[in-house]
């Protein structure tokens, strides 16, 4: 079946614009999450979503950052007022109820100028 | 919480070479260790995985082992081939005992010369 996707896969924004990036997790995962892969590093957590809710939002680096999945399925993090350090790929991944194993979508690469 | 450390950061092996990477993990509960593969623009895909229940995991020309005791566990793979460079990445989390969310660890870059 269908993977992660994600889009747009490339996003150029200014300094202090908002942004919204979007995730469409496979068909039935009830888990999605949120990472930021910087160049040359691996990627780092930022929210976890069991279902509607936010289960753990403890990677999210500052109150700029938010994100939403009001029917459990496509979720969409929401960056405000960016700032040239927030360019990085974002990654979306999900997984089953109960499964470790976790599905990456294509990433959303985010260029602040 | 959780920090995981991966080395060494490059590796360059001749084809039909076998190639290990190691990472060592901070936390005694994390339960569940995978590794992706993750060609240059691509997505990171889920190659081998380990739980805490075993000592080693075979895939093919892939394997995993785990050292419980020493926190760290490797990955090897044997006859390798030009399809295999790409950057490589370890994982750590609690899984369903606690947090789900991956730590990684920096990423090796291995390429296979032919």
């Amino acid at each position: 079946g269908a993977g992660v996707s994600q889009t747009p896969s490339n996003k150029v924004t200014e300094k202090g614009k908002y942004v919204e990036l979007r995730c469409d997790p496979i068909s039935g995962h009830t888990a999605l999450y949120w990472y930021r892969q910087s160049l040359g590093q691996g990627p780092e957590f930022l929210i976890y979503f069991q279902g509607t809710g936010a289960a753990d939002d403890s990677g999210l680096p500052n109150d700029r950052f938010f994100a939403v999945r009001p029917e459990g399925s496509v979720s969409t993090l929401k960056i405000q007022r960016t700032e040239r350090g927030d360019s990085a790929v974002y990654l979306c991944a999900s997984s089953l109820n109960g499964q470790e194993t976790q599905y990456f979508g294509p990433g959303t690469r985010l260029l602040v100028l | 919480g959780e920090n995981v450390e991966q080395h060494p950061s490059t590796l360059s092996v001749q084809e039909g070479d076998s190639a290990v990477i190691k990472c060592t993990y901070s936390d005694s509960a994390s339960n569940y260790f995978p590794w992706y593969k993750q060609e240059l623009g691509k997505r990171p895909q889920l190659i081998i995985d380990i739980r805490s229940n075993v000592g080693e995991k075979k895939d093919q020309r892939i394997a995993v082992t785990l050292n419980k005791t020493a926190k760290h566990f490797s990955l090897h793979i044997t006859e390798t081939q030009p399809e295999d460079s790409a950057v490589y990445f370890c994982a750590a989390s609690k899984g369903d005992t606690g947090r789900r969310a991956l730590t990684f660890g920096s990423g090796t870059r291995l390429q296979v010369q032919p």
